[in-house]
């Protein structure tokens, strides 16, 4: 069991946009800042979302994050077939002095 | 272009020790801390190790503590990860990633898997 909570699943349909959630807690969440990674199956996984809501340079603007008190999200807008994927959220837990991730969502794109 | 090879992984059996290396490229290693990240078969991401630029500091997954070694050669632009005591529950593939200023890995290697028998 992850100590960042994310659903296992999520869905949606081309162009609609999905949101995926990460709750933690005061020593990580809330005390850090939230990263956000897109993982193929076989592939190196990527990052998507640094300190909370910044973009490293080539991720598209279609994806955004944001955070409040102990949790985050991912937002995904204009959904497309190549976002179908996993997607994990992280943190730095000052309590375990270590990062953490959360268990992961498997969007798919119905 | 950052690029990041782990070599080392394959096979070993339950107590046994492997070691990992990966080899870095396209930024200057020393300044960057450097972590290991596994992914347990049918499982997510699991962190397990990072060390700072200089070496001078190291942390640990408490599932790891006390049986895998963290370390650098900045000679050689390469991080290691001695493992020991190995067991079942060790089996993944292990990236290498290169962490960013905020201690979250920002580039990762395709990864290499390792296997536990018992």
């Amino acid at each position: 069991q992850s100590v960042l909570t994310q659903p296992p699943s999520a869905s949606g349909t081309p162009g609609q946009r999905v949101t995926i959630s990460c709750s933690g807690s005061n020593s990580n969440i809330g005390s850090s800042t939230v990263n956000w990674y897109q993982h193929l199956p076989g592939t190196a996984p990527k990052l998507l979302i640094y300190s909370n809501t910044q973009r490293p340079s080539g991720v598209p603007d279609r994806f955004s994050g944001s955070k409040s008190g102990t949790s985050a999200s991912l937002a995904i807008s204009g959904l497309q077939s190549e976002d179908e994927a996993d997607y994990y959220c992280a943190a730095w837990d000052g309590s375990l002095n270590g990062l953490i991730f959360g268990g992961g969502t498997k969007l798919t794109v119905l | 272009e950052v690029q990041l090879l782990e070599s080392g992984g394959g096979l070993v059996q339950r107590g046994g020790s492997l070691r990992l290396s990966c080899a870095a490229s396209g930024f200057t290693f020393s300044s960057d801390a450097m972590t290991w990240v596994r992914q347990a078969p049918g499982k997510g991401l699991e962190w397990v190790s990072m060390i700072i630029g200089s070496g001078g500091a190291t942390y640990y997954a408490h599932s790891v503590k006390g049986r895998f070694t963290i370390s650098r050669d900045n000679s050689k632009n390469t991080l290691y990860l001695q493992m020991n005591s190995l067991r079942s529950e060790d089996t993944a593939v292990y990236y290498c990633a290169k962490a960013a200023s905020g201690w979250y890995p920002d580039y990762w290697g395709q990864g290499i898997l390792v296997t536990v028998s018992s």
